[in-house]
């Protein structure tokens, strides 16, 4: 089976600019979770997604917001980028139904904002 | 924030060594899980404990649950220098269709 796949794997925007990742998740697995990684704060969840539905949203700002495909494939977007916002961008797949959370992650996009 | 506080943040011992790393937690948990990171990739699962379990094996590892404490541990023996990495627990609320982890343990094996 194909891991999760991230693009881009890096990325350098600036200020005010948004940004959109994508992440292809293992096949068959219908739930994408999105983590957001700095050295100041850690691993901070931003959202869930299952059967194109958001299930569940971690505590940031509008401006960062997600979608899933009918092929469970998920983009994230970060709209009027900040400084703050760079990060290592990870996405994680499980199959999403019963059973343990168990998370299968990517390889994680790095956006760097100047 | 972060369910999970992770000591010591940093971990430096000689190959052959034992490493031990400890989580604590605020919440009640269906399982606590524990993920390996080298340098700036993704995460990979190493091992799950359930809230009804005390103690778990997996090759070289070894994980508590003290639910009492709200805390675990997790033990690698006979280190070696591939497991050189960052080392995070996780924790799976009944509530939610999430996992929050804690802030990392680096442990570094010297060669």
């Amino acid at each position: 089976k194909a891991g999760v796949t991230q693009t881009p794997r890096y990325l350098i925007k600036t200020r005010g600019q948004q940004v959109t990742l994508s992440c292809s998740p293992i096949s068959g697995h219908r739930s994408v979770s999105w983590y957001q990684q700095t050295p100041g704060q850690g691993l901070q969840f931003l959202f869930e997604y299952f059967s194109e539905t958001q299930r569940n949203k971690g505590n940031f700002p509008g401006r960062f917001s997600g979608r899933q495909f009918s092929n469970s494939r998920s983009e994230m977007n970060v709209s009027t980028l900040e400084l703050g916002d760079s990060a290592l961008y990870l996405c994680a797949s499980t199959p999403g139904v019963t059973g343990a959370n168990v998370l299968t992650f990517g390889a994680g996009s790095r956006l760097t904002v100047l | 924030s972060q369910q999970g506080e992770e000591d010591p943040q940093a971990l430096s011992i000689q190959e052959g060594e034992n490493a031990t790393m400890n989580c604590s937690y605020k919440t009640s948990i269906n399982n606590l899980q524990w993920y390996r990171q080298n340098s700036g990739r993704g995460l990979v699962h190493l091992i799950l404990i359930r809230s009804n379990e005390r103690e778990k094996h997996s090759g070289r590892l070894r994980v508590t649950l003290d639910t009492s404490k709200k805390s675990s541990s997790l033990l690698i023996t006979a280190s070696r220098a591939a497991d050189t990495a960052s080392y995070f627990c996780a924790t799976d609320a009944p509530a939610g269709n999430k996992l929050t982890f804690g802030g990392g343990t680096r442990v570094l094996v010297k060669p």
